[in-house]
């Protein structure tokens, strides 16, 4: 059984660092085609793509968002991070990360979900 | 601004046949995949379709994909109410080396 989940916190500061951590179970990031990434939805608003990590370490990002986006992954605790700097209101979000598997960009299994709240 | 292109809203009656449309460019649609996610209520989205055409194992067969060109067509038919959702397109995009998705569809039936 393929799982994901988003945990990190609800709630940040403007200016602030967020950092969000998803853990899978169920398949490796160590197979070769597999990815696991990002993607957010603002509310009320459409999807939106974040970043992609692959299994050999290759990373993509955004245009928009590239200067202020990191995503990583420790394969031994099966976790994906993506790190967002500079938090701004505009960024509040359900932020869901989601595996990607095989060379068709396709998200097969999605995580439920965390939502982040941006206080100012 | 979505790099895709959605209609905002479509709907149907029940029993009913409803398409909905995605369009892109050369560098996304022209030359990559679709996928086609439904995102119900307060759900996270769900794969409906893959490699333009293919449906993951429990999907029904009312629900189909096709691409041509830098357009691509999602297709519901014997429309339910529980079909009631949003819907979004989303492949690669190969100029921003990114994946991109459309501004999604409210799918409403009458």
């Amino acid at each position: 059984q393929i799982t994901l989940k988003e945990s990190g916190p609800t709630l940040v500061n403007p200016t602030q660092t967020l950092t969000l951590t998803c853990t899978f179970s169920g398949f490796s990031l160590t197979t070769s085609g597999v990815g696991v990434g990002w993607i957010r939805q603002p509310p009320g608003k459409a999807l939106e793509w974040l970043a992609l990590i692959y299994w050999d370490d290759v990373k993509r990002y955004s245009p928009a968002l590239r200067s202020r986006l990191t995503i990583s992954k420790d394969t031994s605790k099966s976790q994906v991070v993506l790190t967002l700097t500079n938090m701004d209101p505009v960024d509040a979000a359900t932020y869901y990360c989601a595996r990607r598997l095989g060379g068709n960009h396709y998200f097969d299994y999605w995580g439920q979900g965390t939502l982040v709240t941006v206080f100012s | 601004q979505s790099v895709l292109t959605q209609p905002p809203s479509v709907s149907a009656a029940p029993g009913q046949k409803v398409t909905i449309s995605c369009s892109g460019t050369s560098s996304n649609l022209g030359n990559n995949y679709v996928s086609w996610y439904q995102q119900l209520p307060g759900t996270a989205p769900k794969l409906l379709i893959y490699e333009s055409n293919k449906r993951p194992s429990g999907i029904p067969d009312r629900f189909s994909g096709s691409k041509s060109g830098t357009s691509a067509t999602l297709g519901i038919t014997g429309l339910q109410t529980g079909d009631e959702a949003d819907y979004y397109c989303g492949t690669w995009d190969n100029n921003l080396s990114a994946g991109v998705f459309g501004g999604g569809t409210k799918l409403t039936v009458l």
